[in-house]
């Protein structure tokens, strides 16, 4: 199994613009995880899937932020507009169960 | 879920075991420790878990104590790839909050 993919690996975009960050779990997996990593708030969960439903969004920072997961094997995480603060490292994690979470190489995004 | 404590940084020689111990002494019955790391640039990587007998796997050990108040990740033979942060993390498994609370982790460094 090739493991969780995301795409792009780095983004770099100007304020006010649309981002779209990409995830793909790895098959089977019933859990899709979107966490975000910066220097100053370490790993945070934004949001999780249990087949493909949101179970929890309360770790997403404001309506600019929305996530979907429209099958299985793909989900999206949207930054509309995108603000500087939003720069971090974002990752997608998948698992078959809560806990072992299996974790992809995440996206830079820089908004500049 | 249970905080826990970990030591900031720890260095480790090659070859040698590598001891990381981790402070919960708050976790409830029902509270399982996690172990996690993570590689720079790299996302999170699940290393082991257990509730109160001690566990081993490929990758390491855990040793918990009786009260289950501290929990120490053993690396029996450190190499330079170990090198990372290594997070404890207690929770409950198998629930709708799935939440895993990363903290600040410890820095492990293997020297040559």
């Amino acid at each position: 199994d090739a493991g969780v993919i995301q795409s792009p690996r780095h983004e770099v975009t100007e304020m006010g613009q649309e981002v779209t960050l990409r995830c793909k779990p790895i098959s089977g997996h019933d859990y899709l995880f979107w966490y975000r990593q910066t220097m100053m708030r370490g790993l945070e969960l934004l949001i999780y899937f249990n087949n493909n439903v949101p179970i929890d969004d309360s770790g997403m920072p404001e309506d600019r932020f929305s996530a979907k997961m429209p099958n299985a094997s793909f989900s999206t995480l949207k930054i509309q507009p995108s603000e500087p603060r939003d720069s971090a490292v974002y990752f997608c994690a998948s698992s078959p169960v809560p806990d072992t979470q299996y974790f992809g190489p995440g996206t830079r995004l820089t908004v500049l | 879920d249970a905080k826990t404590t970990q030591p900031t940084s720890m260095d480790c020689a090659e070859g040698r075991a590598a001891n990381l111990p981790c402070n919960h002494s708050t976790i409830s019955g029902n509270e399982y420790v996690y172990w996690y790391r993570q590689i720079h640039s790299q996302g999170p990587q699940y290393i082991i878990h257990g509730l109160k007998n001690n566990e081993t796997n490929e990758m390491a050990s855990l040793i918990i104590t009786e009260d289950r108040k501290s929990s120490t990740l053993i690396l029996p033979h450190a190499t330079l790839r170990d090198t990372a942060v290594y997070y404890c993390i207690v929770r409950v498994a198998e629930t709708g909050a799935n939440n895993l609370f990363f903290g600040t982790g410890t820095r492990l460094t293997v020297i040559p």
